[in-house]
């Protein structure tokens, strides 16, 4: 079993749409957990970290739920530019702190 | 541009060959790790310096992969003897282990490609 699954996808939405993305993750002593996104053949970029209150920015919120080890992702009113893959990444505890990404989630905004 | 920045952007090499690629972190960050990325894969963690220390290698490092980070600044990754397998995106990535949540900012990357 991976560490960080996601849904692959692709996630195929007409702009303006609402899409969420979920993540579960395996090892219960992680402690930070974040998405970043992807764009082709690009470097990943952080999105937003996810705090266990959930957080919101501006169209995107992400929850936590420790309990369950869920991660999700929303995206409201999507934008064509939204269109690229989106990697949930938790921080597993331990000395190097490195980050375990997911897959990531392919979404695509169609006009 | 003060990001992380690693070149060369692109090395095309014949199976065999050695290569040498460099990063350098955000200047205040103190930690640097590398990454490797294959095709519809997400980054895996290859290994992690705090200032001039190799902390930590993951076991994808194997012997013919060697990373320095000499003055606590730019890192290097050699791969020794390169083999078809190590073709994917190399990513370095930064972190400042006083910021919150120490998010970890990559470079754009050196895609390697054995022939």
């Amino acid at each position: 079993r991976k560490e960080v699954e996601q849904d692959p996808g692709p996630f195929n939405v007409p702009e303006g749409a609402t899409v969420a993305f979920n993540c579960t993750y395996s090892n219960s002593a992680s402690q930070s957990f974040f998405w970043y996104r992807q764009d082709c053949r690009k470097e990943p970029k952080l999105l937003m970290s996810v705090y266990s209150s959930g957080n919101e920015d501006g169209r995107f919120t992400a929850q936590l739920n420790r309990a369950s080890q869920y991660i999700s992702l929303l995206i409201r009113d999507s934008k064509l530019s939204d269109s690229a893959t989106y990697l949930c990444v938790v921080n597993i505890v331990g000395s190097a702190r490195q980050l375990t990404f997911g897959s990531g989630t392919q979404l695509t905004v169609l006009p | 541009d003060t990001g992380v920045s690693q070149n060369p952007r692109h090395k095309i090499t014949k199976r065999g060959q050695n290569v040498t690629f460099r990063c350098d972190p955000i200047s205040e960050h103190n930690r640097l790790y590398w990454y490797r990325q294959t095709l519809g894969q997400g980054p895996e963690f290859l290994t992690y310096f705090q200032n001039e220390a190799q902390l930590e290698k993951s076991r994808l490092l194997s012997d013919r992969f060697s990373a320095e980070r000499p003055k606590g600044s730019f890192s290097t990754l050699e791969i020794q003897r390169t083999e078809q397998g190590d073709s994917a995106m190399y990513l370095c990535a930064s972190s400042f282990d006083r910021e919150a949540n120490q998010p970890q900012h990559f470079g754009d990357g050196t895609r390697l490609s054995i022939l």
